[in-house]
């Protein structure tokens, strides 16, 4: 099983940019998340899914959109890039709900907004 | 939601235990004390958890009194490669809604030649 991958690794956006942050898992996990880490921090929830088609905000959602239209697959879009969304996003999923049902973390994407 | 508290850094020696505490006053009776390691430039990763006395596995221990207001997680003869930062949580495993928990700053654990 290759866990839980997230593309791209790195990416610069400018201002106003939109993009989108793509996680795929193939453990057939329901529960996926999205956090962001800003430099010497924890990691703060943007997003999650409960399932396909069910998704709800996490601490920090303004500036991000979700969808879950498969199992596998959670994508993260950013409409309109600000230096504030520069951060590391990671992606996560579980079997159970929330971090207490073990989560299998992404390697990350590093995005920095200039 | 219980609110932790954990030093903010640690350093070691190679070769030595590294105990680190964490508290959790608030902590409910449905509550499950886990932790997380994240190496730099890497997601975190589960490492242990407990719900009341002792937990051990083959990376950690983790020391839970009967008052369950603290607990200690214990790394045996760390290396080098132990060097990273440890997050405790304190939440329940998902009854009911969904519980937006919070990996706070962690435990920098630096680990000496």
């Amino acid at each position: 099983n290759a866990g839980v991958t997230q593309t791209p690794k790195f990416r610069i956006l400018k201002i106003g940019q939109s993009m989108t942050l793509q996680c795929t898992q193939d453990m057939n996990h329901n529960y996926m998340y999205w956090y962001r880490q800003d430099p010497g921090m924890g990691l703060k929830l943007i997003y999650y899914s409960v399932g396909a088609g069910i998704t709800d905000k996490g601490e920090v959602p303004n500036g991000y959109n979700v969808s879950r239209s498969t199992t596998e697959d959670f994508p993260l879009r950013l409409e309109l890039a600000a230096p504030s969304q520069t951060s590391v996003y990671f992606c996560a999923s579980s079997y159970g709900k929330g971090p207490h049902n073990e989560q299998f973390f992404g390697p990350g994407t590093r995005l920095t907004v200039l | 939601l219980a609110k932790t508290t954990q030093p903010i850094s640690m350093d070691s020696y190679e070769g030595q235990e590294v105990n680190i505490t964490c508290s959790h006053n608030n902590i409910a009776t449905n509550d499950y004390i886990t932790w997380y390691q994240q190496f730099p430039s890497q997601g975190p990763r589960f490492i242990i958890q407990g719900y009341k006395t002792k937990v051990t596995n083959e990376v950690a221990s983790l020391f839970i009194p009967a008052d369950r207001k603290s607990s200690t997680l214990s790394l045996p003869r760390v290396s080098l490669s132990d060097t990273a930062v440890y997050y405790c949580l304190v939440g329940d495993r998902g009854s009911g809604g969904y519980q937006k928990v919070t990996f706070g700053t962690g435990t920098k654990l630096q680990v000496i030649p």
